[in-house]
C-alpha cells in the first residue's frame, strides 16, 4: 500500500531535549516536505526536499534541522525544542511539487513541549 | 509564490450543493491548483486538480476561468461526512518546492 508513515505520533517532551521524528515513504517520490499545523495558521511549510541531499527551507524553518540522506526517509529535527513547537507536525512527499503530481501526506505527529 | 485567500467558514445543510471559491491573483503559466480535504487530526488528502477551465472527477468539480485567477470547488450534495477543511494550493515547478497552503475552508454540513 502506497503511504507516508510518521513517527511518533504523539509526543511528550520537554525544552531542551532533542527529538527526531521520522517520516518515510514507499512510493519512490523525490519531493519530501514537512508541515506544522497551528489552529487558525494553516498549513506552514517548515523544510523540503527536491531530492536526496537537496535541501531548502520553507515559511518556517527557525528551529528545525532535516537531512535526505536516503530518497525514501526525511527526519524532522529538533535539536532544542521549545513551548512554541508544540503544533500538530505532517510529513508529505510528491513526485514534483505542485505540479500535477500531487502530495501525500502522513497521519501527523502530535508534539508538546513543555 | 501565489498566494491564495479562501472563505474562513462555510455552512451548508445536507443534499445541497456548496461551491468553494480560492482567489489567487498572482498565479503563474504553469502553476496548477490542487484542492485537498482535511479531517481533524488527519493528514490532507487530494481531492481534485485542474490547470484551466472544469474538470470533473467522482467527489468534486473544479472549475477556473480564463484569467485562472480564482478557482471555484464544487460538492454536489454534501452529506455531514464532507464537514472538513478544504484547502486551496497553487504552485508550479518554476516555484522549486516552496508551497504554501491557504488557511482553508472549514466547511460545516448540517442535517
Amino acid at each position: 500500500e502506497a503511504q507516508v508513515t510518521q513517527n511518533p505520533r504523539y509526543l511528550i517532551t520537554v525544552t531542551g531535549k532533542k527529538l527526531t521524528v521520522t517520516c518515510s515513504q514507499n512510493m519512490n517520490h523525490e519531493y519530501m516536505s514537512w508541515y506544522r499545523q497551528d489552529p487558525g495558521l494553516g498549513l506552514r511549510q517548515i523544510y523540503y526536499s527536491m531530492n536526496v541531499e537537496v535541501t531548502d527551507k520553507g515559511d518556517v524553518p527557525e528551529g528545525y534541522k532535516v537531512s535526505r540522506k536516503e530518497k525514501r526517509n526525511f527526519p524532522l529535527i529538533l535539536e532544542s525544542p521549545s513551548p512554541n513547537q508544540t503544533s500538530l507536525y505532517f510529513c508529505a512527499s510528491s513526485g514534483s511539487p505542485g505540479t500535477e503530481e500531487t502530495q501525500y501526506f502522513g497521519p501527523g505527529t502530535r508534539l508538546l513541549v513543555l | 509564490l501565489a498566494k491564495t485567500t479562501q472563505p474562513i467558514s462555510m455552512d451548508s445543510y445536507e443534499g445541497q450543493e456548496v461551491n468553494i471559491t480560492c482567489s489567487h491573483n498572482n498565479i503563474a503559466t504553469n502553476d496548477y491548483i490542487t484542492w485537498y480535504q482535511q479531517f481533524p487530526s488527519q493528514g490532507p488528502r487530494f481531492i481534485i486538480q485542474g490547470y484551466k477551465t472544469k474538470v470533473t472527477n467522482e467527489v468534486a468539480s473544479l472549475f477556473i476561468p480564463a484569467d485562472r485567477k480564482s478557482s471555484t470547488l464544487s460538492l454536489p450534495r454534501v452529506s455531514l461526512s464532507d464537514t472538513a477543511v478544504y484547502y486551496c494550493l497553487v504552485g508550479g515547478s518554476n516555484q522549486g518546492g516552496k508551497l504554501i497552503f491557504g488557511q482553508g475552508t472549514e466547511l460545516s454540513v448540517k442535517p
